[in-house]
């Protein structure tokens, strides 16, 4: 168990509509950064939180979006969801600042169907 | 962005070592090299990382060439439960540190 927590667990949306994925951070981690991961792919970065700030992005559009509060926890919003919107969404945690050694710590997921 | 390649798919006998592959022929000279693995529709668990000289924890070993152009992650004995997909990630020299996963290698162990 890595401390990393998402809810909900498995979530149906139809298209078109938006949707809010949470996160809590491991504790003592500073910093959130969240994956998309298609059926039979790896995961791929969408975006990285700290100190409530993006700090990078994937090649998502900007319907992807997200706010980290201030004890670390963060959420991922789509609006106008799509059909290949459809994934798992996994966070992961880490303590920002140690440089190349910085380890991320992966949630459970949460698994979005957009219908 | 240093890339990966890794087999597609390997299998072990329950008990023996499983040894899987990487090679990062374009790694630069401070980038490290980690290890995931992801069971089955859970999230990616962190196994073990290293930059030049080899490691060992609890879970695995990773022996890195002294080029650094590939690395093996060796699992002692393996279980059944370690059938997973194994992801050998370069660790993006960034700001964000960002982890680009390619499509790993999926260990069967078998009994």
């Amino acid at each position: 168990e890595t401390g990393v927590t998402q809810s909900p667990t498995h979530l149906i949306k139809t298209r078109g509509q938006q949707v809010t994925l949470r996160c809590s951070s491991q504790s003592g981690h500073n910093t959130v950064s969240w994956y998309q991961q298609a059926l039979g792919q790896g995961p791929q970065f969408i975006f990285q939180y700290y100190r409530e700030e993006e700090n990078g992005r994937g090649n998502f559009p900007p319907r992807f979006s997200g706010l980290q509060f201030p004890n670390y926890s963060s959420e991922l919003n789509v609006n106008a969801l799509e059909l290949d919107d459809s994934a798992l969404y996994l966070c992961a945690s880490s303590l920002l600042g140690q440089g190349p050694q910085e380890t991320q710590y992966f949630g459970p997921g949460t698994r979005l169907l957009v219908l | 962005d240093a890339k990966t390649t890794q087999p597609t798919s390997m299998d072990c006998a329950e008990g023996r070592a499983a040894n899987l592959p990487c090679n990062h022929s374009t790694i630069s000279g401070n980038e490290y090299v980690y290890w995931y693995r992801q069971i089955h529709s859970q999230g990616p668990q962190y196994i073990i990382h290293g930059l030049k000289n080899n490691e060992t924890n609890e879970m695995a070993s990773l022996i890195i060439t002294e080029d650094r152009k590939s690395s093996t992650l060796i699992l002692p004995h393996a279980t059944l439960r370690d059938t997973a997909v194994y992801y050998c990630i370069v660790r993006v020299e960034s700001n964000t540190g960002k982890l680009i996963f390619g499509q790993g290698t999926t260990l069967q162990v078998k009994p």
